[in-house]
C-alpha cells in the first residue's frame, strides 16, 4: 500500500527553538498534503492543506506565521513550528492524497510526530 | 454546515461482533472513509465506500447508504488488538471530513 514517511518521529525541544517536520510520500506523488494537530484523547484537527507549487491554505484560527508549510515536490511537503511555546506540544501528523484535487482518494497517514516543548 | 457524528465510546467483548455507526451531513459527497487509530499512532485505513451496499474486506465490513447519509463498520471475531478508535471520514469536494471518532474498548 502507499507509504508516507514522517520524520522526525519525535522532538524535545527548548521554548524559542524552531522546529522542521518532513513528510514524504514514497510510493506516489501527492499533489495535496495535510497537516493536522491531535491532543491527547481528542480528534485530528486539520491545519492546513498543502498543494504542490502554491501556497498552503490554513484553517481558521491557526497562524500561518507560526506554522509554515512548504510543498516543494510532488513527494515533500514540511511544516516548521517558529519559535515553539509548550502550547505548541502535540502530536502532529501529515497525511498525502494521490493525484488529482478532488478528495475521493484515500488518505495516507505518516507515523506522526510527537513534539515537546520544554 | 458539515458534520460527521458518530458514538464516543463502546465496548465489546473478544469473539463477539460491533458495529460502529456513522452519520453525515455534507456539502458534496465523493465517498466515505473509515480509518484506525491505537493509541499514541497515526491513523491507518481500513475502507472506502461510494456506492450503497456492504464492502467486505475480511473481518472488516463496512455499509454505505448515501440516501440516509449513514454508514457502519462491522468488526468480526473482535481480538484484543482491534482496542482501538475507529474514525468515519467523508470526502466532499476537494476536502476529507473526519469525525471525532469512535473508541473502541475489547475486553476478554
Amino acid at each position: 500500500g502507499a507509504v508516507v514517511s514522517q520524520h522526525p518521529s519525535r522532538v524535545i525541544c527548548k521554548s524559542g527553538t524552531s522546529v522542521k517536520i518532513e513528510c514524504r510520500s514514497l510510493d506516489f506523488q501527492a499533489t495535496t498534503m495535510f497537516w493536522y494537530r491531535q491532543f491527547p484523547k481528542q480528534s485530528l484537527m486539520l491545519m492546513a492543506t498543502s498543494n504542490e507549487g502554491s501556497k498552503a491554505t490554513y484553517e481558521q484560527g491557526v497562524e500561518k506565521d507560526k506554522f509554515l508549510i512548504n510543498h516543494a515536490s510532488l513527494t515533500l511537503s514540511t511544516l516548521t513550528v517558529t519559535s515553539a511555546h509548550p502550547e505548541d506540544s502535540s502530536f502532529y501528523i501529515c497525511s498525502a492524497r494521490g493525484s488529482g484535487p478532488y478528495s475521493n482518494q484515500p488518505q495516507h497517514f505518516g507515523d506522526g510526530t510527537r513534539l515537546s516543548i520544554l | 454546515g458539515q458534520n460527521i457524528d458518530q458514538p464516543t465510546e463502546m465496548t465489546a467483548t473478544e469473539g463477539a461482533i460491533v458495529q460502529i455507526n456513522c452519520t453525515y451531513q455534507t456539502s458534496g459527497f465523493n465517498g466515505l472513509f473509515w480509518y484506525q487509530q491505537h493509541a499514541g499512532e497515526a491513523p491507518t485505513f481500513l475502507s472506502y465506500n461510494v456506492l450503497d451496499g456492504l464492502e467486505e474486506k475480511g473481518r472488516f465490513s463496512s455499509f454505505l447508504s448515501r440516501s440516509k447519509g449513514y454508514s457502519y463498520l462491522l468488526l468480526k471475531e473482535l481480538q484484543m488488538k482491534d482496542s482501538a478508535s475507529y474514525l468515519c471520514a467523508v470526502a466532499g469536494g476537494f476536502k476529507t471530513i473526519f469525525g471525532a471518532g469512535t473508541r473502541l474498548f475489547v475486553k476478554a
